[in-house]
């Protein structure tokens, strides 16, 4: 109950394209969605997260889509560029495991110029 | 305000030794959780740490153990290393509260030789 499943594995796009990373959870207890970016060599960074209160959220490029009923969650970068080439990784935590994230497995994007 | 650092960044050790790893939060943060990172299992939670106390556990054996000190910095420690255990060891601090965000530093790179 404890898992997030991340799909695709990889992607690639060309520049300007718009690659989507699907997420799905088990725990309904979870109510904390962020997604991270880590370049090689770095630690993850946070990009973007959102609460089940609400269905979509934006920043910038980044936009996250919220589906409570089917458990579901994405991110859709708009307009990617070269320097979006990284690996992403959802996750989520909720309950009383807030200082724990349970990640998925990591989507490594590609963006040709 | 500065970020998440950990030291040192690259360690070699041999099997059977022990290894201890530090980790200084964004000040003001007072929650530090640990993290391993490798290929084949991605981000795994390890524990958290808040006022000085262990408050979640992930599913890790006990040679992997933690603790953290009045200044919430924190360390790791591994002891009787195995070759299992090379990974990138992350750090993540967040605020108190209500607020979820976690801020991981760049990481340990652990080599088991």
């Amino acid at each position: 109950q404890q898992q997030v499943k991340q799909s695709p594995q990889s992607l690639i796009v060309q520049k300007g394209g718009i690659p989507i990373i699907n997420c799905a959870y088990e725990n309904t207890a979870f109510d904390y969605f962020p997604w991270y970016q880590q370049f090689p060599g770095k630690g993850p960074a946070l990009l973007i997260a959102i609460r089940p209160d609400v269905s979509e959220k934006k920043e910038g490029r980044f936009t996250i889509s919220f589906n409570k009923s089917a458990k579901q969650f994405s991110l859709h970068i708009m307009d990617s560029q070269p320097g979006d080439s990284a690996t992403y990784f959802c996750a989520a935590n909720g309950g009383t495991s807030y200082g724990k994230l349970t990640f998925g497995q990591g989507t490594i994007l590609t963006v040709h110029p | 305000k500065a970020g998440v650092t950990q030291t040192p960044r690259y360690l070699i050790k041999t099997r059977g030794q022990q290894v201890t790893l530090s980790c200084s939060p964004i000040s003001g943060h007072r929650s530090v959780s640990w993290y391993q990172q490798t290929p084949g299992q991605g981000l795994q939670f390890l524990f958290e740490y808040f006022s000085e106390t262990q408050r979640n556990k992930g599913n890790f054996p006990g040679r992997f153990s933690g603790r953290q000190f009045s200044n919430s910095r924190s360390e790791m420690n591994v002891s009787t290393l195995e070759l299992g255990d090379s990974a990138l060891y992350l750090c993540a601090s967040k605020a108190s509260g209500s607020e979820n965000e976690q801020f991981f530093g760049p990481g340990t790179r652990l080599t088991v030789l």
